[in-house]
């Protein structure tokens, strides 16, 4: 299957700082790339789609001034935290698509630990 | 709304045995995709096996098959041959047949034990 990175895995920042999260599709391009967030033993749930060289579409109740998607190339994709706070931290995880029936291929996650 | 649910929070099953995990979804579509993820310790997100809603024949990958029941909206993975490396939280997922950027919808997981 395809291979989708995330950098970094792992990050501890303190309160008030923001944290940027890498996204990139390595063999293949991403026309769209999805952000989400995990909780402890729950589901996925969807933050934002972002396809290359447009604006992200948010999900309902998530801040875009907070978490900022930035889709520049068809192989990457950033996620910006700004401003963190303890609430914020979780588990992040992306995925990507090559074409909108293909399958969506995910990155191996960042776990946030706002101090 | 798509909706999808997965009533068995918890399964076990014993090496070698096969289990089968359950999965419903509502949805008003004709056309979409549905998919099972695993999820290991590692929380990377792994793709197990992916079926279309318009192919009556339903998806196999090595030990791993489902039971696509379109009328009665159900998508149901069986696993053969339970290895301990299968253990895992799966997730059953639905996706719309869009022309783009078309999102997947999470059931809640199942979280499977394997016992030696």
């Amino acid at each position: 299957g395809a291979v989708v990175s995330q950098h970094p895995s792992w990050v501890i920042c303190k309160s008030g700082t923001s944290v940027k999260i890498e996204c990139r599709s390595l063999d293949f391009q991403a026309t769209t790339m999805f952000w989400y967030r995990q909780f402890p033993k729950q589901s996925l749930m969807l933050m934002a789609t972002s396809n290359e060289g447009s604006k992200a579409t948010y999900e309902q109740g998530v801040e875009k001034d907070k978490f900022l998607i930035n889709h520049a190339s068809l192989t990457l994709s950033t996620l910006t935290v700004t401003s963190a706070h303890p609430e914020d931290s979780s588990f992040y995880i992306c995925s990507a698509e090559s074409g909108p029936q293909e399958t969506q291929y995910f990155g191996p996650g960042t776990r946030l630990l706002v101090l | 709304a798509q909706t999808v649910t997965q009533s068995q929070p918890e399964m076990s099953v014993q090496e070698a045995e096969t289990v089968t995990l359950s999965c419903t979804y509502d949805t008003s579509e004709s056309d979409y995709y549905l998919f099972w993820y695993k999820q290991p310790p590692s929380r990377q997100m792994i793709l197990v096996i992916r079926q279309e809603a318009y192919k009556q024949q339903n998806a196999t990958e090595n030990r791993f098959s489902v039971n696509f029941q379109k009328a009665a909206k159900s998508f149901s993975l069986k696993i053969s041959d339970s290895q301990l490396g299968d253990a895992a939280m799966y997730f059953c997922a639905y996706r719309r047949l869009e022309t783009s950027g078309s999102r997947l919808t999470f059931g809640e997981g199942t979280q499977l034990t394997v016992n030696p």
